[in-house]
């Protein structure tokens, strides 16, 4: 199917436990990106990609770890879960193309108990 | 930095007024962008309508507008008649290059 899929749409995972959230995008955008979505924080951006294998930080990366060996992957992995990294996971994705808008995934949201 | 301020956290109106979501933000750069986004209950995220800095113009969809004033770093989104599948989280967000910087977000209810 065309378009950004995020992988799984929900997961429970306990405090310790090393999970990755998968992200696929079909049409081959440079840019790809990940958000964590938190009530009163609006969307902060963890991580982003500017094209296959390279990435750089945004703003809140700590606990958190990505790679992009291939332009349509973007998985966003948590080394070890905390209950602070609960939260709602946006991927996107967006043409090299400065004016252009970010097209985003379905979520994914995470609970670590 | 960037910075994307949206004071209203809450919005409940009556269906059929009209309605004004305000967006502020913060850059330096004299090149940058501007974005709204709608998130249904269903939780994803619509894009709405991007502006770039050097375009001032306000812009109307249907019931939409938008009011873009530089000299006071604001990017207000008005809805006209309001409807309830108009009820809504809405971002504005702020870009340029790589990064896309969001502001809190307006939850916006349209009662019937």
């Amino acid at each position: 199917d065309a378009g950004i899929t995020q992988s799984p749409r929900y997961k429970i995972t306990e405090t310790g436990r090393q999970v990755t959230l998968m992200c696929h995008q079909t049409w081959s955008h440079s840019y790809m990106f990940w958000y964590r979505q938190d009530l009163g924080h609006g969307l902060r951006l963890i991580y982003y990609s500017a094209a296959a294998d390279i990435t750089d930080k945004g703003e809140v990366p700590d606990g958190y770890v990505v790679s992009r060996s291939k332009t349509e992957n973007f998985p966003l992995t948590l080394e070890s879960a905390t209950r602070s990294q609960t939260s709602v996971y946006f991927c996107a994705s967006r043409p090299t193309v400065p004016n252009t808008e970010a097209f985003f995934g379905q979520g994914t949201r995470l609970t670590v108990v | 930095a960037q910075k994307v301020t949206q004071a209203q956290t809450e919005i409940s109106v009556v269906e059929k007024e009209d309605v004004t979501l305000d967006c502020v933000y913060e850059t330096r750069d004299t090149t940058y962008y501007l974005f709204w986004y709608k998130q249904p209950p269903s939780g994803e995220l619509v894009f709405l309508i991007r502006r770039n800095s050097f375009d001032e113009q306000n812009e109307i969809s249907g019931r939409y507008s938008w009011n873009f004033q530089k000299s006071t770093s604001s990017f207000n989104f008005t809805i006209t008649a309001s409807q309830v599948v108009d009820s809504a989280v809405y971002f504005c967000a702020l870009g340029r290059a790589q990064k896309l910087v969001f502001g809190q977000g307006t939850r916006l209810t349209i009662n019937p």
